[in-house]
């Protein structure tokens, strides 16, 4: 069983202001992600780090910063939340298994709602 | 680049009806290919693998093959029940650097009655 959690799982918050979704795995994973998931399903990258001091834009330009100080550690930054950023937010990890096949697990995800 | 593209939903059976959700990747090279299920409120959850062409991953009655030939993935179950009822995702992963990123498909609305 995957062991990666995200808090908060439920975040309603006003324009403007700062926060901060955490993502932490105990399973010693070097590559991470955070995916932001629309109403329709679609999952979209936003993030993702391939180990400590390494962070990258994904493939949907996001207003979010991310950080990476420790491997089991990866948390979400929005300095002035907008009500353009409700969403679920997914956070994913991934190590090398096999025969190099890499499986990601998931959090529970965070939904967020900017009023 | 790369791409997945699934059947698109919803998809609404009744129980103990055949299941098939389609499932057509673009990728260079020899990519990993998987499903993955998410359930309402919850994360996604791995459901089957495959990481070769005519592999067949399974898993809970669930299966899919590998079919380079076609570029397909479909997920199939022969018999569905109420608790089947979720959102289904078709992923792959390239071969080469490509820091384990995955590669999403859009997604397929399952619905179940008794």
């Amino acid at each position: 069983e995957a062991d990666i959690y995200q808090t908060p799982r439920y975040l309603v918050i006003g324009t403007g202001k700062k926060i901060t979704l955490e993502c932490s795995q105990t399973m010693g994973h070097d590559k991470m992600y955070w995916y932001q998931q629309d109403p329709g399903m679609e999952l979209h990258l936003i993030h993702y780090s391939y180990g400590v001091n390494s962070t990258e834009k994904g493939d949907l330009s996001s207003e979010s910063t991310v950080s990476r100080i420790r491997t089991e550690h990866f948390p979400l930054t929005l300095e002035s939340a907008r009500p353009s950023h409700t969403s679920q937010y997914l956070c994913a990890s991934s190590g090398n298994k096999g025969a190099g096949v890499y499986e990601q697990y998931f959090g529970p995800g965070t939904r967020l709602t900017v009023t | 680049g790369d791409s997945v593209t699934q059947m698109e939903g919803p998809v609404t059976l009744s129980e103990e009806a055949f299941l098939t959700i389609n499932c057509t990747y673009t990728a260079t090279g020899y990519p990993s290919l998987f499903w993955y299920v998410q359930y309402p409120g919850e994360g996604l959850q791995l459901l089957l693998k495959a990481t070769k062409a005519d592999d067949k991953g399974s898993n809970k009655g669930f299966e899919a093959t590998y079919r380079k030939e076609t570029t397909s993935f479909h997920l199939e179950k022969g018999s569905v029940q109420v608790s089947d009822s979720a959102v289904y995702f078709c992923a792959l992963r390239a071969g080469g650097t490509s820091y384990g990123k995955l590669t999403f498909g859009q997604g397929t609305i399952l619905t179940v009655h008794p």
